[in-house]
């Protein structure tokens, strides 16, 4: 198993750009989310999905927007990049089982100029 | 709501040494916690977690910890720091009905001297 891949590792965009970062995962896990990480903010969540067509907003949803049409994968599309953007973000799956574990991604370092 | 507190951003021990990273909880409902350890430019990886089992909660690298909930802390402990234990720590709460929405502390940088 692959666990959670992302895509890519690192991105720069300019401010007013859009683009899509991309998560899956290979465990048949019912729950993603998306969590940016900030130096002293620990990681706050974006969106998450508790099943394919299941969305909902976390604490930082503005600027983002997310869909799920598969259990596998779940994409974060920034409309219009802003350098409040400029962050690491991971994402995360886990099983509705009890174990309760959520499994990271390695993360995408994104800049945004 | 939910929320966690992790005391300190930065702690450091010398090698040897007993590590206390201290994580402080609010939750209107019985939480379930777990500490999780980022070594640079890595995601994060599980330490160990806490789900209304026992309470003292023993993890991987040697790493435990004790749920109390009459101070509503979760506080991680090491008997022995070793040098590869040098890492950030995130403690976090989530309610037991969805694993999907993990709330994060502030993380706690630990450094270890020689």
């Amino acid at each position: 198993n692959a666990g959670v891949t992302q895509t890519p590792k690192f991105q720069v965009l300019k401010t007013g750009q859009s683009m899509t970062l991309q998560c899956a995962q290979d465990m048949n896990h019912e729950y993603m989310s998306w969590y940016r990480q900030d130096p002293g903010m620990g990681l706050r969540l974006i969106h998450y999905s508790v099943g394919a067509g299941i969305t909902d907003q976390g604490e930082v949803p503005n600027g983002y927007n997310v869909s799920r049409s598969t259990t596998e994968d779940f994409p974060l599309r920034l409309l219009s990049a802003a350098p409040s953007q400029t962050s690491v973000y991971f994402c995360a799956s886990s099983s509705q089982g009890a174990t309760y574990e959520q499994y990271f991604g390695p993360g995408t370092r994104l800049t945004v100029t | 709501a939910q929320s966690v507190t992790q005391l300190g951003s930065h702690v450091s021990v010398s090698e040897g040494a007993l590590v206390l990273l201290r994580c402080n909880y609010s939750s209107s409902v019985p939480p379930y916690l777990f500490w999780y350890v980022q070594y640079p430019n890595q995601g994060l990886q599980l330490l160990l977690k806490y789900t209304s089992a026992a309470t003292l909660v023993k993890g991987i690298n040697g790493f435990e910890a004790e749920f109390k909930k009459s101070e509503t802390s979760f506080h991680l402990t090491k008997p022995s720091a070793h040098m590869s234990d040098a890492a950030e720590y995130f403690c976090a709460v989530t309610r037991s009905s969805n694993t999907g929405k993990l709330i994060f502390g502030q993380g706690t940088t630990l450094q270890v001297k020689p």
